[in-house]
């Protein structure tokens, strides 16, 4: 089982929807948990992070965590097609490097 | 500096030579990472600094890898006997305590011939 999986995609919703991404963890063990957005031939950036179980909110994104499921998603509301791109998600415990997923690549159409 | 400063940003070498990457974090973090993200993957933990503590090698794919970090900032990643399933582009991150995600660096991309 691979630690850390989303769906590869690609996701593509229109422009002004909400696009969902999803990831589910393996270690139990995971406390801290990030979602970066990568632009094709860049490096990833931060968009949030989370520790507790439910939403935490930011602009048009929020991330919701729910450990008992080890899942963690991405909402982004009000997609742009600047939004387009991979989004990455990451777990990690205290003393460890993130482990990352493999990503999946959002498209938003205009 | 204003973030993390990798070089070089390209770098192409023939089989069987060896390179160094060189990362510059961003001054205060006191923890230092490398990945690895080969083309259409995602990205590879290799290994992870954290102040003065022995550092955090499980990622590393064989002994041709290492790395060191001199006085608490820049380190320095060296691949001996390169193959060509070491292209990829090599990532450097930092981040503060506490640690609240990080900052990375342009990546250095690594080609072998």
């Amino acid at each position: 089982q691979k630690e850390v999986e989303q769906n590869s995609g690609p996701l593509s919703v229109p422009e002004g929807a909400i696009a969902s991404l999803n990831c589910t963890y393996s270690d139990r063990g995971s406390q801290s948990f990030f979602w970066y957005r990568q632009y094709s031939g860049k490096s990833p950036e931060l968009i949030m992070f989370i520790y507790s179980n439910g939403d935490k909110e930011d602009g048009r994104f929020t991330a919701q965590l729910n450990k008992a499921s080890q899942y963690v998603s991405l909402l982004i509301r009000d997609s742009q097609p600047s939004d387009s791109a991979t989004y990455l998600c990451a777990v990690t415990k205290a003393g460890t490097a993130l482990i990352f997923g493999k990503g999946t690549t959002l498209s938003v159409s205009s | 500096g204003a973030g993390v400063s990798q070089s070089p940003s390209n770098k192409v070498t023939e089989k069987g030579k060896d390179v160094e990457l060189r990362c510059d974090p961003i001054s205060g973090h006191t923890a230092l990472y490398w990945y690895r993200q080969s083309l259409g993957q995602g990205l590879e933990f290799l290994i992870y600094f954290q102040g003065n503590s022995a550092p955090d090698k499980s990622g590393l794919p064989s002994d041709r890898f290492s790395a060191e970090r001199t006085g608490g900032s820049v380190s320095t990643l060296t691949i001996q006997r390169t193959q060509q399933e070491d292209s990829a582009v090599y990532l450097c991150a930092s981040s503060p305590p506490p640690e609240v995600g990080y900052t990375f660096g342009s990546g250095t991309r690594l080609t072998v011939v």
